[in-house]
C-alpha cells in the first residue's frame, strides 16, 4: 500500500525568507501527488497537483512543487513567505487504479515570524 | 467553484447518542469521502461512495456507518458516540478517475464534534 511521509511537524520561518516543506512517499509506480493548505478553521484548499509531464508544477498562491522520481520526494517551495501563509500543509497521494482515493501525510504545521 | 457543505461546524453531543453529519456537494460528482482530522495523524478515510447507493470501508470504518441516498449527499452515521469520536469530520466529494489516474478531492469547512 501507498504512504506518504512528512517528516517535518513544525516549521517556522520569517516573514520574506523561503520556504521548502518536505514530502517523501512510497509507491511502486509513478503516483498522482497533491498539496492542500488548511488554514485554521477551515476545510482543505487544493495548492497544486501532479498527475505527469513537467516535474515543476506551479499552483496557487505562489507555490512550486517538484517530483522527483529518483527521491520519492514531492517538496512544497515558496520563494518569499508572507504572514498569511501560516496554516498547516498536507501532502497526499494517489495511485493509478486506486480510483480517487487519497493517502494524506500527517501534515506539516507552518509559523511565520513577522 | 465546486461547493461542499457540511451541515454543522460545531457539534456537542453526549455518549452513546446516535450522531448525523451531513454533506452535500453541488457539482454533480460521483465520489464522496468522509475523513477525520486528529493532531499528528493528519487525514484518515472512514468510507467513501463513488455512487448513490453504494459504499465501501476506509482505513477506520469502524464504529461508522454512512448514506448516500441521493448523488449530492452523503451522510455519516455514529450509531453510538463514544468519547474517542471527539474529532475534526471532513468531507469531500471528487470526480470519476481521468485517464491520468485520478482527481483532486475537493473539501468541505469540517466539523468539529465533542463527544462528553
Amino acid at each position: 500500500a501507498q504512504s506518504v511521509t512528512q517528516p517535518d511537524i513544525h516549521i517556522t520561518v520569517s516573514e520574506g525568507a523561503s520556504l521548502e516543506l518536505r514530502c517523501n512517499y512510497s509507491y511502486g509506480a509513478t503516483p498522482y501527488l497533491f498539496w492542500y493548505v488548511q488554514s485554521p478553521g477551515q476545510g482543505l484548499q487544493l495548492l497544486l497537483k501532479y498527475f505527469s509531464g513537467d516535474t515543476l508544477v506551479q499552483g496557487i498562491k505562489g507555490f512550486e512543487a517538484e517530483f522527483k522520481r529518483s527521491q520519492s520526494s514531492f517538496n512544497l517551495r515558496k520563494p518569499s513567505v508572507h504572514w498569511s501563509d501560516a496554516a498547516e500543509y498536507f501532502c497526499a497521494v494517489g495511485i493509478t487504479g486506486g480510483g480517487n482515493k487519497l493517502t494524506f501525510g500527517t501534515g506539516t504545521q507552518l509559523k511565520v515570524e513577522l | 467553484d465546486v461547493k461542499v457543505t457540511q451541515s454543522s461546524r460545531y457539534l456537542v453531543k453526549r455518549t452513546g447518542e446516535k450522531v448525523f453529519l451531513e454533506c452535500v456537494q453541488d457539482m454533480d460528482h460521483e465520489n464522496m469521502f468522509w475523513y477525520r482530522q486528529d493532531p499528528g495523524l493528519g487525514l484518515r478515510l472512514i468510507y467513501f461512495s463513488y455512487d448513490v447507493k453504494m459504499k465501501e470501508k476506509g482505513d477506520i470504518p469502524e464504529g461508522y456507518s454512512v448514506s448516500r441516498e441521493k448523488k449530492e449527499r452523503f451522510s455519516l452515521i455514529l450509531e453510538s458516540a463514544s468519547t474517542n469520536q471527539t474529532s475534526m469530520y471532513l468531507c469531500a466529494s471528487g470526480r470519476d478517475a481521468n485517464p491520468l489516474g485520478g482527481n483532486e478531492q475537493f473539501f468541505g469547512p469540517g466539523t468539529r464534534l465533542t463527544v462528553l
